[in-house]
């Protein structure tokens, strides 16, 4: 299995500053032919499913805020919220779908400091 | 407006066989996409179990392959999971969602039915 890794657990930032959170793959998740990275970011908050942030590790989904961004290959990732705001606050999932079993990254705790 | 409704009995004896199913409504399921379940213990991460295509394509975690069983009712435009011999580890509440393809991801997720195991 790919084993997804996330730092750190848990992030504490201000109303309107920077949030960067990371995704560590055990294996390389580009694939070569399409030049694609499999990979997505999920945001969930209390009581309610995950919803799609990011795919192919720099797509934004539709209706997505811009402050929300995806960057990386191969084997590391980040997603950076710009300007953090109250809504913000949930915990951040990473996974990865290059092959089953799919996995994700143990979460990201975001809150405001 | 596609939208995922999971059901299925909230708690369920130990040894016994849990049954969910997911009503799609908005789109038909047998069209181009896939169906999968992702289930989520209380306090903790998410972890795929199962999806299916089209009825005879289906993609089991192998950490549950010998529990697991993933069907598509289309006439009810509806799929179903099935876990025998459950434990107090298989505790969890279990989303259903779809993705377009074996390798992408998951677009849009059910609201979760929460399923005890205990006696």
């Amino acid at each position: 299995d790919i084993v997804m890794t996330q730092s750190p657990d848990s992030l504490a930032v201000s109303l309107g500053e920077r949030a960067t959170i990371n995704c560590k793959s055990s294996h390389n998740i580009l694939y070569s032919s399409n030049n694609q990275n499999y990979l997505a970011w999920y945001q969930q908050k209390p009581g309610q499913p995950p919803k799609l942030l990011i795919y192919w590790a720099s797509t934004r989904e539709s209706g997505v805020p811009d402050r929300f961004s995806g960057s990386g290959s191969g084997t590391d990732f980040t997603l950076t919220i710009t300007s953090l705001q109250a809504e913000d606050v949930a915990v951040y999932y990473c996974q990865q779908y290059y092959n089953t079993p799919y996995t994700f990254g143990q979460g990201t705790k975001l809150e405001i400091k | 407006q596609v939208q995922l409704q999971e059901s299925g009995p909230g708690l369920v004896k130990p040894s016994e066989t849990l049954s969910l199913t997911c009503a799609v409504s908005g789109y038909s399921i047998s069209s181009d996409y896939f169906w999968g379940w992702i289930r989520q213990p209380p306090g903790k991460g998410l972890e795929w179990t199962a999806s299916i295509y089209h009825s005879e394509s289906t993609y089991y975690n192998p950490s549950l392959q010998s529990r697991v069983t993933i069907s598509v009712d289309t006439s009810k435009n509806q799929f179903s999971l099935k876990l025998s011999s459950v434990t107090a580890a298989d505790t969890a509440v279990y989303y259903c969602a779809r993705h377009r393809g074996r390798t992408e991801y998951f677009d849009l997720w059910g609201r979760g039915t929460l399923v005890t195991v205990s006696s």
